[in-house]
Parts: C-alpha cells; sequence; structure tokens
C-alpha cells in the first residue's frame, strides 16, 4: 500500500524567508502528484498538480518538483508571507488517492 | 469556478442516531469521495464513487454507507452514530479533464 509521508510536521520560519516543503512516497507508480492547502477548520484548496511526466510546475511564489524515481517532491514557496500560514498536504494518484499528514507552517511576521 | 459544497459545517449528534452528510458538486463530473481527516493520520478514504448508482469501499468503511442517486450528490450515512465517528469529513469531486481534487469545506461532526 502507498505511504505518504510529510517532514517536518511543522515548521516556523520569519516573514520573507524562501522555504521547502517535503513529501515521499513508496510507490512510484503514480499517475500524478497534488499539492493542498488547508486553513484551521476549513477544506483542502488545490495549489498545484503536477503529473508523472513533469518534472515541476510553478504558480506564483510556489514551484512543486516532482522526482518519481526516487518518491520525492517538494513544495518551494519563495518570500513567505503570514497570509501563507497553514498546513500544507500532498497527496499522490495511483490506483486511488494517498494523502500524507501535512506539514503546519507558520510564518512569523 | 469548480464548487463543492457540503450541506453542515458544524454537526452534533447522539450515539445511536443516524447521520446524514450530504455533498453537491456542480463539475458534472462522475468521481467523488468522502473522506474522514483525524490529527495524526491525515485524510482516509471511506467510500468513493465513479458513476451514479455506483459505490467503492475505500479503507475505511466499517460503520458507513454512501449513496449517489444523482450524478451532482454524493450522500455519506452513518447508519448508527459511534463517539469514535467523531472527526472532520471532507467530501471531494474529481476533474478527469485536469486530473484534479476539489474539495468542500468540510463537516466537523461531533458525536456524543
Amino acid at each position: 500500500k502507498q505511504e505518504v509521508t510529510q517532514i517536518p510536521a511543522a515548521l516556523s520560519v520569519p516573514e520573507g524567508e524562501n522555504l521547502v516543503l517535503n513529501c515521499s512516497f513508496t510507490d512510484s507508480a503514480i499517475y500524478n502528484l497534488q499539492w493542498f492547502r488547508q486553513d484551521p477548520g476549513k477544506g483542502l484548496t488545490s495549489l498545484l498538480l503536477i503529473q508523472s511526466s513533469q518534472r515541476e510546475q510553478t504558480s506564483g511564489r510556489l514551484n512543486a518538483s516532482l522526482d518519481k524515481s526516487s518518491g520525492r517532491s517538494t513544495l518551494y514557496i519563495a518570500a513567505s508571507q503570514p497570509g501563507d500560514s497553514a498546513t500544507y498536504l500532498c497527496a499522490v494518484n495511483g490506483n486511488q488517492f494517498y494523502f500524507g499528514t501535512g506539514t503546519s507552517l507558520t510564518v512569523i511576521p | 469556478d469548480v464548487k463543492v459544497t457540503q450541506s453542515s459545517r458544524y454537526l452534533v449528534k447522539r450515539t445511536g442516531e443516524k447521520v446524514f452528510l450530504e455533498c453537491v458538486q456542480d463539475m458534472d463530473h462522475e468521481n467523488m469521495f468522502w473522506y474522514r481527516q483525524d490529527p495524526g493520520l491525515g485524510l482516509r478514504l471511506i467510500y468513493f464513487s465513479y458513476d451514479v448508482k455506483m459505490k467503492e469501499k475505500g479503507d475505511i468503511p466499517e460503520g458507513y454507507s454512501v449513496s449517489r442517486e444523482k450524478k451532482e450528490r454524493f450522500s455519506l450515512i452513518l447508519e448508527s452514530a459511534s463517539t469514535n465517528q467523531t472527526s472532520m469529513y471532507l467530501c471531494a469531486g474529481w476533474d478527469r479533464r485536469t486530473d484534479t481534487q476539489y474539495f468542500g469545506p468540510g463537516t466537523r461532526l461531533t458525536v456524543l
């Protein structure tokens, strides 16, 4: 069964810093990988989706990369802002969707 | 914009009650999912449906059932609620064209 791990579980950074969130998965037979943001008590908002044939995707200050062979993805956030504070989850799509437990990010003004 | 809505944001029920959680999507797509989210366990798939009147069990279907009578509506049913079903319930739809899952705002269910 696919296992998805996100480390660290929590991260606190000062405003303006660039940061990287990590996601690893055990089975490289995936169709795609999706990064989500979740604010407290809310649903998930899709940030970026990377197909298995792609290496990276960018949206504004966000850049996600995928190395399928090593079972890793990273989400890079440039010039972090307090509004980026949230939990970030990754999900891999194989024969079904598997989610990591998320990284809780706090950006300190 | 794609939209997934859930009937209640917060719900409090008693042990043994029958509970209905409703989810509606406007994507006109077939695939819909129900997850529960618990601290330290992440999102776990309860049931999914890939078409009207079709349903498949996910990883944790015990104690739950689902109904999909119309394409846009996917209901999760707790036949006899128990305290260990206290959780955040999230519904999602899947857009085949973009391979993207879209989530509703979630229902925080408390069973007393």
